[in-house]
């Protein structure tokens, strides 16, 4: 079976700061991995996925995320927070086989002081 | 191209009421997924649907849950008769294959008094 552990439920970094969520995922088999981004009253937004090739992903609005095999992570960073990051982030694994069942970590919710 | 539309945004009911809830995929995707968002238990998959056919429902809680996807461009879920603990936001999302990308529509927001 496949989860995900979402280490922190609530991040308050200082406008200008790095940005650091941290994300570890179990799976038996090659994983997919997702970031999505929830902001007040709406749906997710997808903000970067791996899927295999580069284990560096580039996603928008400056994240990006590092699939650590070794460490079973797929931490979501950014170098410079900004106010409008403000958000509640998830992350959500998928197996390469079989249909795409997101199984979601429980999210944080990253706070940006001025 | 319009995103993923679900329709009411919101829903005040009273227990024991029927709700139905009401989602367009994007046109073009061929998978379709009802989520339900809760404090409690977080993001939960309850059914998805591949080339209008239900494929997981594992995920429905109960009898009083039940959906349906009579075309392409049309999903319901329907909870009868609600009930208080029902209370979630419940989304829908699209994509264009099983494989592919999921795109989420904004969310129904259901409060069973």
């Amino acid at each position: 079976a496949q989860s995900v552990t979402q280490l922190g439920s609530h991040v308050s970094v200082s406008e200008g700061a790095l940005v650091l969520l941290r994300c570890n995922y179990s799976s038996s088999v090659p994983p997919y991995l997702f970031w999505y981004v929830q902001y007040p009253n709406q749906g997710l937004q997808l903000l970067l996925k791996y899927t295999t090739g580069a284990t560096l992903v580039k996603g928008i609005n400056g994240f990006e995320a590092e699939f650590k095999k070794s460490e079973t992570s797929f931490h979501l960073t950014k170098p410079s927070a900004h106010m409008s990051d403000a958000a509640e982030y998830f992350c959500a694994v998928t197996s390469s086989g079989g249909y795409n069942k997101l199984i979601f970590g429980a999210g944080t919710r990253l706070a940006v002081h001025p | 191209d319009a995103g993923v539309i679900q329709s009411p945004r919101h829903e005040v009911t009273e227990m024991g009421q029927e709700v139905t809830l009401r989602c367009k995929p994007i046109s073009g995707h061929n998978s379709l997924f009802w989520y339900r968002q809760t404090m409690m238990r977080g993001l939960e998959l309850l059914i998805y649907f591949n080339n209008n056919v239900p494929i997981d429902d594992s995920g429905m809680p109960e009898d009083r849950f039940s959906a349906k996807m009579p075309n392409a461009s049309f999903s319901t879920l329907k909870i009868q008769p609600s009930e208080p603990r029902d209370s979630a936001v419940y989304f829908c999302a699209s994509s264009s294959g099983h494989q592919e990308t999921q795109y989420f529509g904004p969310g129904t927001r259901l409060l069973v008094l």
